[in-house]
């Protein structure tokens, strides 16, 4: 079974700087994938980025990235030039990808504010 | 850009009602799923779908639920009694997953509140 564990609850940011969002899995696949997700408050969720395993390259999506360590199986978010609309819960999740439609395993979430 | 929609946006119900929830995934994705998000805790997976049966069910969905795709487009969570701690947002999402494609796309999900 795999588990994903966001140790930050909460995390502040002033507008047009810069925070990071940490992410940890624990699994025994080789080949999977991990997503983040933003969800405001209309609690719609919203894919931000993905990493595929199998790519060392860390995914860039404008003004999110990520900082995917594989041996040490974390996967954060970095978001740079902090934006109002910004502020949200972010879950990181976890597939497998062996299996087709397979779950998505979520984190707990991280609530962001990002303060004028 | 092709969404996920649901339908309700909202439902409140009594406890022992029974209760349906509605989706249209994205038209050309093979897979569907649902998730519950109880309030202030993170999302967890309920089932998927794919080909006219379930391919995946989490310990939550038990014999309570059921679902379905009653025509070409819709999808379906049925909750036969209702509990008051089914009171929940349930998301819907939908994926594609051909080589290089999990990504689940989600709806604006369903507040179900049971009283």
């Amino acid at each position: 079974a795999q588990t994903v564990t966001q140790s930050q609850p909460e995390m502040s940011v002033q507008e047009a700087e810069t925070v990071t969002l940490s992410c940890t899995y624990d699994t025994s696949e080789n080949n999977y994938y991990l997503f983040w997700y933003k969800q405001p408050p209309s609690r719609q969720m919203i894919l931000v980025i993905r990493q595929e395993a199998y790519k060392q390259q860390n995914a860039t999506e404008n003004r999110f990235s990520v900082n995917f360590q594989k041996a040490a199986k974390s996967f954060s978010l970095k978001i740079s030039d902090s934006q109002l609309g910004d502020t949200a819960m972010y879950f990181c999740a976890f597939t497998p990808q062996e299996t087709s439609g397979s779950r998505l395993t979520f984190g707990e979430g991280t609530q962001l504010t990002v303060n004028p | 850009e092709p969404e996920v929609t649901q339908t309700p946006s909202h439902q409140v119900t009594q406890m022992g009602q029974e209760v349906i929830l509605r989706c249209v995934p994205i038209s050309n994705h093979l897979y569907f799923y649902w998730y519950r998000q109880i309030l202030g805790q993170k999302v967890e997976f309920l089932v998927s779908f794919y080909n006219n049966e379930i391919s995946e069910k989490s310990e939550i969905f038990d014999d309570q639920f059921s679902v379905e795709r009653p025509d070409g487009s819709n999808f379906t969570l049925k909750i036969r009694s209702t509990k008051l701690e089914d009171s929940a947002m349930y998301f819907c999402a939908s994926s594609e997953v051909s080589r290089g494609s999990y990504e689940q796309y989600f709806g604006p999900g369903t507040r179900l509140t049971v009283t």
